[in-house]
């Protein structure tokens, strides 16, 4: 099992590009979440996932987009990237919301 | 509202000593979870023990044990025998109670610990 994987895992953007990042789960886990790591502030969530086609707003949601149309698969899209959103981010999943969360290795973002 | 806090931002521990890692929280919840996570250099977070709100014991992990305080709402990482790869930083983290159907996790602001040899 590759268990949580993220795509890509450095980018580089200039301000107001779009991308997406992706996040593959093959341990058919129902939750699903995106975090963003800055320095001296831990992990704070972006949006998350209970279920197939299901998502909602975590902490900081304010200039992204997500995704789940399958259940292995959630998606993460800026839409107009910020320098704001340099930022390292986290993919997570979940068996249930009892367990412990399994991490992506992360994927590194520049916005210049 | 929910909160996580991890008041040492670095610590060093001599090799094959125990060092202690604070963490205390706020919650109004009377069913929550309490989770450590390591964070090494290269990037990953890696999930190391977890307590239960209800839990009587305290949690042991190995090396890892969690010295688990209700009434003072902390959960402090005990690692034992402290070893050079333990290098790195440490998250802790409370999801939401059982009125949250979400499973969310709440982090700290993380602790970096270094091993001296």
């Amino acid at each position: 099992n590759a268990g949580v994987t993220q795509t890509p895992k450095f980018r580089v953007l200039k301000t107001g590009q779009s991308m997406t990042l992706l996040c593959a789960q093959d341990m058919n886990h129902e939750y699903m979440y995106w975090y963003r790591q800055d320095p001296g502030m831990g992990l704070r969530l972006i949006h998350y996932s209970v279920g197939e086609g299901t998502t909602a707003k975590g902490e900081v949601p304010d200039g992204y987009n997500v995704s789940r149309l399958k259940k292995q698969n959630f998606l993460l899209g800026l839409e107009s990237a910020a320098p704001s959103q340099t930022s390292v981010y986290f993919c997570a999943s979940t068996e249930g919301r009892y367990n412990e969360q399994f991490f992506g290795p992360g994927t590194r973002l520049t916005v210049l | 509202a929910q909160k996580i806090t991890q008041t040492q931002p670095g610590m060093f521990v001599q090799e094959k000593e125990a060092v202690t890692l604070d963490c205390t929280y706020d919650t109004s919840d009377q069913s929550y979870g309490l989770f450590w996570y390591k964070q090494p250099s290269s990037g990953e977070m890696i999930f190391l023990i977890y307590q239960g709100s209800y839990d009587e014991q305290n949690a042991t992990e190995g090396r890892y044990s969690l010295n688990f305080q209700k009434a003072r709402k902390s959960a402090n990482l005990v690692i034992s025998a402290s070893q050079l790869g333990d290098s790195a930083m440490y998250f802790c983290a409370m999801r939401e109670g059982r009125s949250s159907n979400t499973g969310k996790l709440i982090f700290g602001q993380g602790t970096t610990l270094q091993v001296k040899p």
